[in-house]
C-alpha cells in the first residue's frame, strides 16, 4: 500500500526558507504513470496546489508562487522535496504531499497526512 | 488560470437527505473534474474522478455528473460520517485549482 509522509521543521522564521521532504513508501517514485505534488492549506481555508514533479525532472509550478518555490526529486531515496523561500505569515499552512496521474484523469489519489508549518519569529 | 466556483459554501442537512453540491469552471474542462472529502485535521480523500468515476472503496451513495463547465456531486442518502467539507478540483491543465469548498454540517 502506497504511503506518503511529509517531514521538516514545523516553525520557520519570516524571510527564511521553508524546506519539506515527502518520503514515498510501498511503491516507486520512478513510475511512469504519476506526478508527485505539493498542496497547502492555510488554517481554516481552502486548498492550494503548489506544484508537481515527474521522476525524470519535469516540473510544473503554480504561477502565484513560481518565483519563490523549488521542487526536486531524489529517486535514489524515493523522496521529493519542496523549498519555499522568503516566507511570510501568509505561508503558514498545513502542507500536503500527494500523487496524481500524469494525464490528469484521476486526480490526487494518495496523500500524506500533512504537516503544519508556522511562519513566526 | 481556470477558476473553480463551488456552491453553496455551506449546507446544513439531516441524515438520510439527498444533497447536491455544484462546481462551475471558468472555462470548459472536458470532465477533468475531481471531488474530495476532507474531515477536520485529515488529508483530503478522493471520492470521484473524471467527473463521474467512483474511486475504489468509496460508497455508491456518492455520485458525480456534469460536462463542459458545470459539475455536481450528489450524496443520495446522507450518513453520519459524510458530514465534512467537500472540494472540487480540475486537472484539465496546469495550474490545477480547487474550489473554495462546501462545508456540510448536521441540521
Amino acid at each position: 500500500q502506497l504511503q506518503l509522509q511529509e517531514s521538516g521543521p514545523g516553525l520557520v522564521k519570516p524571510l527564511e526558507t521553508l524546506s519539506l521532504t515527502c518520503t514515498v513508501s510501498g511503491g516507486s517514485i520512478s513510475t511512469s504513470s504519476y506526478y508527485w505534488g505539493w498542496i497547502r492549506q492555510p488554517p481554516g481555508k481552502g486548498l492550494e496546489w503548489i506544484g508537481s514533479i515527474y521522476y525524470s525532472g519535469s516540473i510544473y509550478y503554480n504561477p502565484s508562487l513560481k518565483n519563490r518555490v523549488t521542487i526536486s526529486v531524489d529517486t535514489s531515496k524515493n523522496q521529493f522535496s519542496l523549498k519555499l523561500n522568503s516566507v511570510t505569515a501568509a505561508d503558514t499552512a498545513v502542507y500536503f504531499c500527494a500523487r496524481h496521474d500524469r494525464w490528469g484523469t484521476v486526480g490526487f489519489d494518495s496523500w500524506g497526512q500533512g504537516t503544519l508549518v508556522t511562519v513566526s519569529s | 488560470d481556470i477558476q473553480m466556483t463551488q456552491s453553496p459554501s455551506s449546507l446544513s442537512a439531516s441524515v438520510g437527505d439527498r444533497v447536491t453540491i455544484t462546481c462551475r469552471a471558468s472555462q470548459s474542462i472536458s470532465s477533468y473534474l475531481n471531488w474530495y472529502q476532507q474531515k477536520s485535521g485529515k488529508a483530503p480523500k478522493l471520492l470521484i474522478y473524471a467527473a463521474s468515476s467512483l474511486q475504489s472503496g468509496v460508497p455508491s451513495r456518492f455520485s458525480g455528473s456534469g460536462s463542459g463547465t458545470d459539475y455536481t456531486l450528489t450524496i443520495s442518502s446522507l450518513q453520519p460520517e459524510d458530514f465534512a467539507t467537500y472540494y472540487c478540483q480540475h486537472s484539465y491543465s496546469f495550474p490545477y485549482t480547487f474550489g473554495q469548498g462546501t462545508k456540510l454540517d448536521i441540521k
